[in-house]
């Protein structure tokens, strides 16, 4: 099964601060990415998807870099309310084959 | 609308029984997914299905874990003579036909193995 890594943290983070983090991913075949946030004991919801242009939605700005293989997550103006566990998530179109989730980079913003 | 659901929230069971997980997707939903999570991991993929048909069954841990999908909709994750490291998350998503779109995740069901 392909790979995607992902620092595990915690990222520890003062409020208002500006936090990025990346995920690297090994199938050169992935074409769809995409960032899910999960709260303790929740489920994964979607964050926001990656566009091959980079994409922003409010404070938070996604980017993918094909060349390097890896995409970004920065986060503005951090709240207390960003604090969860964030993965990525690579696929490559050819069924559950190519659906990898990274194991999540935690993080923490401190008042 | 309805999002995805499972059931039971929570099962608690002894060693060597069998359990059977349920999901129900989300109305339309062609693609079902289940996956499990312990404790401080990451997700770990079981098993895909598009329609009734599991095209994809690599994941599962052992011959002890199988799934079944019927009318395209509801499906059930059995896990028989159940050990202790089966203890975790077991959480099921649905999304629309391929992998390249959003896939919309269940409550999940946190087995304990006694």
């Amino acid at each position: 099964r392909k790979e995607v890594e992902q620092d595990p943290g915690p990222f520890n983070v003062p409020e208002g601060a500006t936090v990025a983090f990346n995920c690297t991913y090994s199938n050169s075949a992935s074409q769809s990415f995409f960032w899910y946030r999960q709260d303790c004991r929740k489920e994964p919801k979607l964050l926001m998807s990656v566009y091959s242009s980079g994409n922003e939605d409010g404070r938070f700005t996604a980017q993918l870099n094909r060349a390097s293989q890896y995409i970004s997550l920065l986060i503005r103006d951090s709240k207390l309310s960003d604090s969860a566990t964030y993965l990525c998530v690579a696929t490559s179109g050819g069924g559950a084959d190519g659906l990898t989730f990274g194991k999540g980079t935690h993080l923490i913003i401190q008042p | 609308g309805a999002g995805v659901s499972q059931s039971p929230s929570n099962k608690v069971t002894e060693k060597g029984k069998d359990v059977e997980l349920r999901c129900d997707p989300i109305s339309g939903h062609t693609a079902l997914y289940w996956y499990r999570q312990s404790l401080g991991q990451g997700l770990e993929f079981l098993i895909y299905f598009q329609g009734n048909s599991a095209p994809d069954k690599s994941g599962l841990p052992s011959d002890r874990f199988s799934a079944e999908r019927t009318g395209g909709s509801v499906s059930t994750l059995t896990i028989q003579r159940t050990q202790q490291e089966d203890s975790a998350v077991y959480l099921c998503a649905s999304g629309l036909a391929g992998d390249y779109n959003e896939q919309f995740f269940g409550p999940g069901t946190r087995l304990t193995v006694l």
